[in-house]
């Protein structure tokens, strides 16, 4: 099976641009995460899609949203890009979701540079 | 709150050493216990896992842990290092007592082998 894809590897934006990054899971999973991964704040959850619906949402402003299809890909905005948004951002897979043992699968990341 | 902490930020270790290295956890009930592994530039690999039964869980790579509940604890341990283990080392938790899959990660452990 193929692993997690994201898509593009690397972006380079200016501040106030908006950037979509694109995930696509691993086949027959139905669940997806997003994490940020900064230096200074480490791993941080986003959110997850589970059925297009989000079903958990971390602590970030607005400007970081998100979206799942029907065929469980998932793509996240940025909008009104600020410096500190430059991160690597990753994207997980997991079967399914809800109060079951489920494993994360991690693809390699999107890295965001914002100038 | 619910937190992990990795107290070691570096670790270096010659290689055909030794490793181990620290995870704590503060939550209310037994959380689902993970290690990733990340190369750089890289996305995140699961190491192994645990959600219950045997304390004493095997991973890839030669990796094993051991979950203590008197010390909220699940240290990573390798009998000899290689090389090749030169990594950024993450502890995580899943919430057991709460829907979804959301990772809760440490501030992670980069791993520096001497030759």
């Amino acid at each position: 099976k193929a692993g997690v894809t994201q898509t593009p590897r690397y972006l380079i934006k200016t501040r106030g641009q908006q950037v979509t990054l694109s995930c696509s899971p691993i086949s027959g999973h139905r669940s997806v995460s997003w994490y940020q991964q900064t230096p200074g704040q480490g791993l941080q959850f986003l959110f997850e899609y589970f059925s297009e619906t989000q079903r958990n949402k971390g602590n970030f402003p607005g400007r970081f949203s998100g979206r799942q299809f029907s065929n469980s890909r998932s793509e996240m905005n940025v909008s009104t890009l600020e410096l500190g948004d430059s991160a690597l951002y990753l994207c997980a897979s997991s079967e399914d979701w809800g109060w079951t043992k489920n494993i994360q699968y991690f693809g390699a990341g999107t890295r965001l540079s914002v100038l | 709150a619910q937190s992990v902490t990795q107290p070691d930020i570096h670790i270096t270790v010659s290689e055909g050493a030794s490793l181990e290295l620290r995870c704590n956890y503060s939550y209310g009930a037994t959380p689902y216990l993970f290690w990733y592994v990340q190369s750089p530039g890289q996305g995140l690999q699961l190491l192994l896992k645990y959600f219950s039964g045997d304390t004493l869980v095997q991973g890839i790579k030669g990796f094993e842990a051991e979950f203590k509940r008197s010390q909220s604890s699940f240290n990573l341990r390798k009998p000899s290092v290689h090389w090749s283990d030169a990594a950024e080392y993450f502890c995580a938790v899943v919430d057991s007592k709460a829907a979804g899959n959301k990772l809760t990660f440490g501030g992670g452990t980069r791993v520096l082998v001497k030759p």
